[in-house]
Order: structure tokens, then C-alpha cells, then sequence
């Protein structure tokens, strides 16, 4: 069964410090992976997408990387702030764009000030 | 601005009766929808698979007599949670992968249901 899962579930730390997310899953044949935001009560931002080709994509203060081998990929955040605060979602596409996405259950980041 | 709509955004029905929410895409035609159904502090489990002009297929565990779904045109999506139940209280989002197989989907920004 393909399954994805992300630890820790739950993260605080002081505003400032850097930190990694992490996420695994079964089956390293994958076709992407991408990373996702989720505030409270609301829907999915898309952070960054890797394609299965690819070992890392970047976007601001944001870097995830993908070692398809050991079927892994963290996500790591840079000079965290109080609004990094959210649920971060990592979800895996077997197969090509019209299928849907495994999702892992997220980790709930707290970023205090 | 939003490629994909759902509409209600929220809603609060008293058990027994039946909901319908709609997931429209906004900017292209769209043969496939998913339906992902999320519980608190679970992560998004895919429900169903919507395909325009034939039935949705379903996952294991999803009863499609109680979540009806109806594709029927390229643009809209509608999930009917029949003769709802507490337990189906949750937040449903639909995506809609771009055509031609590419690599991007859009998601909706959810619809939170609340049974009482």
C-alpha cells in the first residue's frame, strides 16, 4: 500500500530558528512529490513541487529536497516567523498528472515569538 | 485569482438531511475531479474520483449511495452527502488536475460540513 507519513506531527519553536519538516513514504517510484501549507479552517497553498527527476526545489526561505532511494524528502524553513505558523502537508503523485495525491496526516508547526 | 470555487464554503445542517456541494473550475474544462474528505487533525483522504459524461469511482470505504456524485458538464463537480450524519461532519475539498496530464492541480478552498 502507498502510504505517506511525516514526522514530528508537531513542532514548536522561537521565531528565528531554522527547522525541518520530514517526510516519508512506501514505494519510491514516485512520479512527484509536493509540499503544502494549511491554515486553520482553511484550504491547501501549494509551497513547492519536485518532480521525481529533480533532488530539491527552493522558494524564499523554503527548501525541500527528495531522495527518491530512500524514500524521503524534508522540507526545510529558514529563519522561521510567528506567520509560518500552519499545518504542513506533504503528498506523493504515483503516477502521472491526472491521478490523485497521497497525503501524509501533516505536521502542525508553531512558530513563537 | 481563484481557479477553482467551492461553494457553500460552510455549512450547518441538522442530521438527516442532505447537502450539496459544488466544486466549479473556473479557468479550463476539467474531465477529472477528486473528492478528498478531511476529519480533524486527519490528513486528506481521497474519497472519490469524479469523471465527466460516466460514474464516479469510488474508493474502498466510501459509500457512494450516501456521497452522490454528479460531473455533469466540464466545469462543474457536485458532491450530494445524502441523509447526513454527525460522523460526517468534515471538510471536503475537490482538485482538478490540468489537462493533458500535466503536472499541476488546483484545489478548492474546501467546504467545511457540520452535522448536528
Amino acid at each position: 500500500k502507498q502510504e505517506v507519513t511525516q514526522i514530528p506531527a508537531a513542532l514548536s519553536v522561537p521565531e528565528g530558528e531554522n527547522l525541518v519538516l520530514n517526510c516519508s513514504f512506501t514505494d519510491s517510484a514516485i512520479y512527484n512529490l509536493q509540499w503544502f501549507r494549511q491554515d486553520p479552517g482553511k484550504g491547501l497553498t501549494s509551497l513547492l513541487l519536485i518532480q521525481s527527476s529533480q533532488r530539491e526545489q527552493t522558494s524564499g526561505r523554503l527548501n525541500a529536497s527528495l531522495d527518491k532511494s530512500s524514500g524521503r524528502s524534508t522540507l526545510y524553513i529558514a529563519a522561521s516567523q510567528p506567520g509560518d505558523s500552519a499545518t504542513y502537508l506533504c503528498a506523493v503523485w504515483w503516477r502521472s498528472g491526472n491521478t490523485p495525491l497521497v497525503f501524509g496526516k501533516g505536521t502542525r508547526l508553531s512558530v513563537i515569538a | 485569482g481563484a481557479v477553482v470555487s467551492q461553494h457553500p464554503s460552510r455549512v450547518i445542517c441538522k442530521s438527516g438531511t442532505s447537502v450539496k456541494i459544488e466544486c466549479r473550475s473556473l479557468d479550463f474544462q476539467a474531465t477529472t475531479m477528486f473528492w478528498y474528505r478531511q476529519f480533524p487533525k486527519q490528513s486528506l483522504m481521497l474519497m472519490a474520483t469524479s469523471n465527466e459524461g460516466s460514474k464516479a469511482t469510488y474508493e474502498q470505504g466510501v459509500e457512494k449511495d450516501k456521497f452522490l456524485i454528479n460531473h455533469a458538464s466540464l466545469t462543474l463537480s457536485t458532491l450530494t452527502v445524502t441523509s447526513a450524519h454527525p460522523e460526517d461532519s468534515s471538510f471536503y475539498i475537490c482538485s482538478v488536475p490540468l489537462a493533458g496530464g500535466s503536472d499541476t492541480q488546483y484545489f478548492g478552498p474546501g467546504t467545511r460540513l457540520t452535522v448536528l
